[in-house]
């Protein structure tokens, strides 16, 4: 399954929404989750089961979709939020396909 | 908590061997199956390794295998990954993660990542 992310890069005005979209080149069902990455650091789970956040993740990001098409949104951008995003399916059990990210910016 | 914790890494010349550690604490080890995933720098994350909770079954990223083997001491609660005949392109964080729970559920537990430089 290749999983395709875009825009490769978004540039975001802190207070700003951002919308991330992924897309899976066969169904992954819900089985579909979002990393943040910052540089130095192991990917942070953001979201799980393609909408549900992981433990302690702040409600301004959410997930949506189902099948092949995803979304992450992040409400207003606080300046902690600018990283690289991943969205990773592993409905294809126990293959994990990962996108190829989207870096979020400060404009 | 949850912690992974991975070890072994360092710089090995082409063509040499290194095996990496993931100790793992916090978690029922012996119930889950494991992964490894690696990131080259600069680059995105890409997969390379399964095992089974109780070793039965492994895979591998076509770009790993016959040279790479996953195993696991469930008795020492450490997952292992033996790298032989390696290359400039295997130069990578590699990191140590926890399989979901079932086809819906994934806890996100990842450990901090060991850095494997293969150069002469």
């Amino acid at each position: 399954i290749v999983m395709t992310q875009s825009p490769a890069t978004l540039s975001v005005s802190p207070g700003e929404r951002a919308t991330l979209s992924c897309r899976a080149s066969q169904t992954v069902s819900s089985g579909l989750a979002w990393y943040q990455q910052k540089p130095g650091q192991a990917p942070r789970l953001l979201i799980y089961g393609a909408s549900t956040r992981a433990t302690n993740i702040p409600a301004r990001f959410s997930g949506s979709g189902s099948g092949t098409e995803f979304t992450l949104t992040i409400s207003s951008l606080q300046s902690e939020d600018f990283a690289v995003y991943y969205c990773q399916q592993y409905n294809d059990w126990p293959l994990w396909t990962f996108g190829q990210g989207t870096k979020v910016e400060i404009k | 908590q949850v912690q992974l914790v991975e070890s072994g890494g360092g710089v090995v010349q082409p063509g040499g061997s290194l095996r990496l550690s993931c100790a793992v604490s916090g978690f029922t080890f012996s119930t889950y199956g494991l992964h490894w995933v690696r990131q080259a720098p600069g680059k995105g994350l890409e997969w390379v390794s399964f095992i089974r909770f109780d070793g039965s079954n492994k895979y591998y990223a076509d770009s790993v295998k016959g040279r790479f083997t996953i195993s696991r001491d469930n008795s020492k609660n450490t997952l292992y990954l033996q790298m032989n005949s390696l290359r400039a392109e295997d130069t990578a964080v590699y990191y140590c993660a926890q399989d979901r729970d079932n086809p819906t559920v994934l806890r996100g537990n990842w450990g901090q990542g060991t850095l494997v430089t293969v150069s002469s």
